[in-house]
């Protein structure tokens, strides 16, 4: 599976759109993007998976790039609920497995 | 969203004695579960697939005699912790997949924190 690189924290204020980065460059052409979230001491809730097209649903945005190297997750009005660590995952559609990276905890603030 | 439970939701147990997590698919059939240790501070690291009806098969590193995993239904996945020692303690996470649902994603469980003493 491709690596992942997040950037380890960000803030986002109250009621402004989160937008978190993920760069996967050596993804390959089979291999899907997910998003994950830990909220603190709790089990990863899906967020969103994508191939090449962006995606929407009722959580949050994916905006994959053209070459498919990087992504972006967009939470359009982040809440406070919304504090959490994010991981970027690539994976086959077909591979069973999970193999989580370090992740990006978003402090959203007041 | 699917949904995947595990009792106990912590325990405490002394060194040397054994612990069963159990992880089970409320509304669906998982014929593949993972189990995943996570440490404060640190991410997921995942351990052993769990396969229903079969041997699991362990990450690099992951002691098997230490982990016993079994799989004996479609909605029932165990993890015991063998012997167990203060280093085992630590945030126990599995997850299934949905093998009916079109999106393959993994639903995870809310987690077991084993603190041993």
């Amino acid at each position: 599976d491709a690596k992942t690189t997040q950037p380890p924290s960000m803030d986002c204020a109250e009621g402004r759109a989160a937008n978190l980065p993920c760069n996967h460059s050596t993804i390959s052409g089979n291999e899907y993007v997910y998003w994950y979230r830990q909220i603190h001491s709790q089990g990863p809730q899906y967020i969103i998976h994508g191939l090449k097209n962006n995606e929407t649903n009722e959580m949050a945005s994916l905006i994959i790039t053209e070459d498919r190297k990087s992504s972006t997750l967009i939470l359009p009005h982040a809440t406070l609920r919304d504090t959490a660590v994010y991981y970027c995952i690539v994976r086959g559609y077909n591979f069973n497995k999970f193999y989580f990276g370090s992740g990006t905890k978003l402090n959203v603030k007041p | 969203g699917a949904v995947v439970s595990q009792h106990p939701s912590w325990v405490i147990c002394k060194s040397g004695t054994s612990v069963k997590i159990e992880c089970r698919s409320l509304d669906f059939q998982a014929t593949t579960m993972f189990w995943y240790r996570q440490f404060p501070k640190q991410s997921l690291m995942l351990m052993a697939t769990s396969n229903e009806g079969s041997k699991a098969t362990y990450e690099q590193g992951v002691e098997k005699d230490k982990f016993l995993i079994n799989h004996a239904s479609l909605t029932l996945s165990t993890l015991t912790v063998t012997s167990a020692h203060p280093e085992d303690s630590s945030f126990y996470i599995c997850s299934a997949r949905s093998s009916g649902g079109p999106y393959n994603e993994q639903f995870f469980g809310p987690g077991t924190r084993l603190t041993v003493l």
